[in-house]
């Protein structure tokens, strides 16, 4: 069965620092990887996804993701985060269900 | 365009009631899905539907029900309503009826309260 595990529940970086969000997934084919973003009393924002091809994939919002299919995982990273991505990061794999983690909450200290 | 309308934003139900949850998309998306979201435990998908008439069942589907008449519509009915069922409700949609590369695109939710 397909799962997502994301280590982190929470974390806090300073304004300026680079971010990495770990995500491992279990799969049984090729995955269709997805990042999303969710702000307070929001819906849910796609960020990024993975279906093919290069293995390092470019999102929204200066944001981007690895694939690394030895070690089941895909996660996303941000060079500078800024004050406003504090927010709760969600990944999920799949095709027709998806799946998700259980996500990681993002603090940005001034 | 709209996008993902989901209705309504806020909900107090007793035990026991029954209600309707409502989503609607313009984008003409053949997948639509239910998803509850409860805190440290992600998104949690109820039931999916790949296109009119088609629904099928997701992880958590007990005590909901589906129905998908049209392309557009996408309810989702509480049949008894428990304080179990205390949450954060999201439909979402994509393009393609099978497996695919696609994003969902997400409404805004709706905040239920089971009493």
């Amino acid at each position: 069965a397909q799962s997502v595990t994301q280590p982190d529940i929470h974390i806090t970086v300073s304004e300026g620092a680079s971010l990495e969000l770990r995500c491992n997934y279990s799969y049984g084919a090729t995955p269709y990887l997805f990042w999303y973003v969710q702000s307070p009393g929001q819906g849910l924002q796609l960020l990024l996804k993975y279906f093919s091809g290069d293995t390092l994939v470019q999102g929204i919002k200066g944001f981007e993701a690895e694939f690394k299919r030895s070690q089941s995982s895909f996660n996303l990273r941000k060079p500078s985060v800024h004050w406003s991505d504090a927010a709760e990061y969600f990944c999920a794999v799949g095709a027709r269900k998806l799946v998700f983690g259980k996500g990681t909450k993002l603090t940005v200290n001034p | 365009n709209a996008g993902v309308t989901q209705t309504p934003k806020f909900q107090v139900l007793k035990t026991g009631q029954s209600m309707t949850l409502q989503c609607a998309q313009d984008m003409n998306h053949e997948y639509m899905s239910w998803y509850r979201q409860d805190p440290g435990m992600g998104l949690r998908l109820i039931h999916y539907s790949v296109g009119a008439g088609i629904t099928d069942q997701g992880e958590v589907p007990n005590g909901y029900n589906v129905s998908r008449s049209t392309t557009e519509d996408f309810p989702l009915r509480l049949l008894s309503a428990a304080p179990s069922q205390t949450s954060v409700y999201f439909c979402a949609s994509r393009n393609g009826a099978g497996g695919g590369p696609y994003g969902y695109t997400f409404g805004s939710g709706t905040r239920l309260t089971v009493v």
